[in-house]
This record gives structure tokens, C-alpha cells and sequence, in this order.
């Protein structure tokens, strides 16, 4: 079985603090990919990246940074000096296999909102 | 357009109706999927096309929903008989093959059943 687990909700923070984004994950396969997505308010959800299972390098992009931890299961993503374009539901996803494009396991989401 | 293009964006039905939802990927790219997404909810996956064959539709929840993708491109998803349950945003999504799980979203048809 597989599961994602955002237990995050809602956070609101204050425009320029950095805030994280929590993500566990179950899996019995030990080849699987691991995702976030970004949906602002007009719904269409936008890829922000994929991690696969056997790279726990921690990967830096501009504002953005995610942190995997296999002995944990988890994913996190954390925005540093974020800004009020940042507010947005975010979908941390995961996918069992590498062969073909298996079907994504997305969590409930966490609903982002930055006050300026 | 350049993305992932779906009609109608609103559509409200009444119990028992039939409705079609429409997805036009983005151009090249082989790989079409359903998802459908409930308030306050993730998107759950319903079916994934490989071109114009259904690759996967272990997702679809009863024999009321069906999808084609005759020529492979544009996707139909047709549900029968609606139900008040069925009420959701239906996404579509496209991608390349061989990019596992980078898929472009298209913005999604709300369906209302009364």
C-alpha cells in the first residue's frame, strides 16, 4: 500500500519567513519517486520536482529546498523568505515504480497563505 | 494553447444526468491521465492512456465513468447516471514519456451534480 501524509493543513506565515512543509510517505517498494507539486488559486497544479529513491541528496532551487530522508520517510520542503506569490495548496506526491508512467499517490495537502 | 486544455471548466448537471468532460493535452505528449479532486483533498488518480489505449484505469470507481482517447490526443471522459457523489474538479494531465511524473495539469472541470 501506499500513502502520503501531509499533517499540515494550513500555515500562514509572514511575508519573508522561511516556513516548511512536512511529508511522510509509506511504501514497501524500494524504487519509487518522490514529488511536490505547487496549485494556486487558479487549480492548475504545477511540478516543482521529483526526488527518486536512491538520491537522498538534499536539492537546492533559488528559494526552494527539499530534504529527504529515507530512515524517516520523509520529504519536506521548505521555502526560505517567502513572498505572497508563494500562497498556494501544496502536494507532495509519490509514485511506486520507475519503469512507465505509474499513476501519482498525492497527500491531502497544505494550504500556504503568506501575509505581506 | 501551449498547455493542458479542458471543457467545460464549470458544468452543472442534475442527479441521474449524462455528462462528458473534455481533455486536449499538449501537443506530443503521449501520456494522458484522469484525476479527480474532492474538497480539501489530493487528486486521486482514475485512468492513464498510452497513446490511444488505456493503460491503467484501476482508478475509475464504478462502471459509470469511462474514458476514450480515440485518435491519441484528445480524452473524453464520459460519466453516466450522475450521482451527488460524483461531484468534484475532474484534472487532466499530459506528459512525455519517460518523465515520470513530471505532468502538466490543466486547470480542471467542476462538476456539480444536484
Amino acid at each position: 500500500a501506499q500513502k502520503v501524509t501531509q499533517a499540515q493543513t494550513e500555515i500562514s506565515v509572514v511575508e519573508k519567513e522561511d516556513v516548511t512543509l512536512d511529508c511522510v510517505y509509506e511504501t514497501r517498494d524500494t524504487t519509487y519517486y518522490l514529488f511536490w507539486y505547487k496549485q494556486p488559486p487558479s487549480g492548475e497544479l504545477v511540478f516543482l520536482i521529483r526526488r527518486n529513491s536512491f538520491d537522498e541528496q538534499n536539492e537546492i532551487s533559488g528559494r526552494y529546498s527539499w530534504n529527504f530522508q529515507k530512515s524517516t520517510s520523509s520529504f519536506n520542503f521548505t521555502i526560505t523568505a517567502s513572498q505572497v506569490v508563494d500562497s498556494a495548496v501544496y502536494f507532495c506526491a509519490l509514485s511506486e515504480a520507475f519503469s512507465g508512467n505509474t499513476p501519482l499517490v498525492f497527500g491531502k495537502g497544505t494550504r500556504l497563505s503568506v501575509i505581506a | 494553447g501551449a498547455g493542458v486544455s479542458q471543457t467545460p471548466s464549470n458544468k452543472v448537471t442534475e442527479k441521474g444526468k449524462y455528462v462528458e468532460l473534455r481533455c486536449d493535452p499538449i501537443s506530443g505528449h503521449t501520456a494522458l491521465y484522469w484525476y479527480r479532486q474532492s474538497l480539501g483533498q489530493g487528486p486521486e488518480f482514475l485512468i492513464y492512456f498510452q497513446g490511444t489505449g488505456a493503460a491503467d484505469d484501476s482508478g475509475l470507481p464504478n462502471d459509470r465513468f469511462f474514458a476514450v482517447r480515440p485518435e491519441g490526443s484528445v480524452s473524453t471522459l464520459k460519466i453516466q447516471r450522475t450521482e451527488r457523489g460524483d461531484s468534484a474538479v475532474y484534472l487532466c494531465a499530459s506528459s512525455l514519456v519517460g518523465e515520470d511524473g513530471e505532468l502538466f495539469f490543466g486547470e480542471g472541470s467542476r462538476l456539480t451534480v444536484l
